[in-house]
């Protein structure tokens, strides 16, 4: 069967190693999903985007995945940078623009 | 554009006293949003604002709060007779009519309450 990540609010990964951060999100009418990335003593800033009809979407070192069947969101980071040290929120976005976050995900990227 | 202003970047003030904050948006952005954050948590919705109507209130936000934005473009928080609890980071976020996009936030205003 298909395994569903956890929601682990920290993780540790080397320079240069693939991350995987987690989301499970709770609303199936949402219609947009899409990743922050937040700096110590900065507001969240915006990494990708995915459409609830949508399965993956790839940006430049990021990949979003997204699997209704169980409502979970996966942020994929490749060749992980020390610049990439930050608390990572997922979002769901439902109406107008009205965001939900759920819980972050400190990623610490080790030299 | 320098992006989503927020002024003060911090303030303290005693339990009981009204505070207020701005935010800046976008330019071009006619929706604008307030959030609080505590520490290890992510932002909690407060209000949103397309131009100058207040579309959409949480039931986070008690009466003491009251948020304006009267020509739709900068926006006022105020928090009435604060209290402890009120302790946190307030976040504005700016959006344009594509919500794919997701929003621009300001730095914030860590409020203290003493």
């Amino acid at each position: 069967g298909e395994s569903v990540g956890l929601h682990l609010p920290t993780l540790s990964v080397q320079e240069g190693d693939n991350s995987i951060i987690n989301c499970a999100y709770s609303n199936s009418a949402s219609d947009y999903f899409i990743w922050y990335k937040q700096e110590s003593g900065k507001g969240p800033q915006f990494i990708i985007d995915i459409r609830s009809n949508m399965d993956k979407r790839q940006g430049q070192r990021v990949t979003v995945l997204l699997n209704k069947t169980v409502k979970h969101l996966s942020l994929q980071i490749a060749a992980t940078q020390p610049g990439d040290s930050a608390v990572y929120f997922c979002a769901e976005v439902l109406g107008a623009g009205k965001s939900t976050f759920g819980d972050g995900t400190t990623l610490t990227v080790k030299p | 554009d320098t992006g989503v202003s927020q002024d003060p970047r911090h303030k303290i003030t005693k339990r009981g006293q009204n505070v207020t904050f701005r935010c800046d948006p976008i330019s071009e952005h006619n929706r604008l949003y307030w959030y609080r954050q505590t520490l290890g948590q992510g932002p909690e919705f407060l209000t949103y604002f397309q131009n100058e109507a207040q579309l959409e209130k949480s039931r986070l936000l008690s009466d003491r709060f009251s948020a304006e934005r009267p020509k739709g473009s900068f926006s006022t928080l105020e928090i009435q007779r604060t209290e402890q609890g009120d302790s946190a980071m307030y976040l504005c976020a700016s959006s344009s009519r594509d919500r794919g996009r997701g929003y621009t936030f300001g730095s914030g205003t860590r409020l203290t309450v003493v």
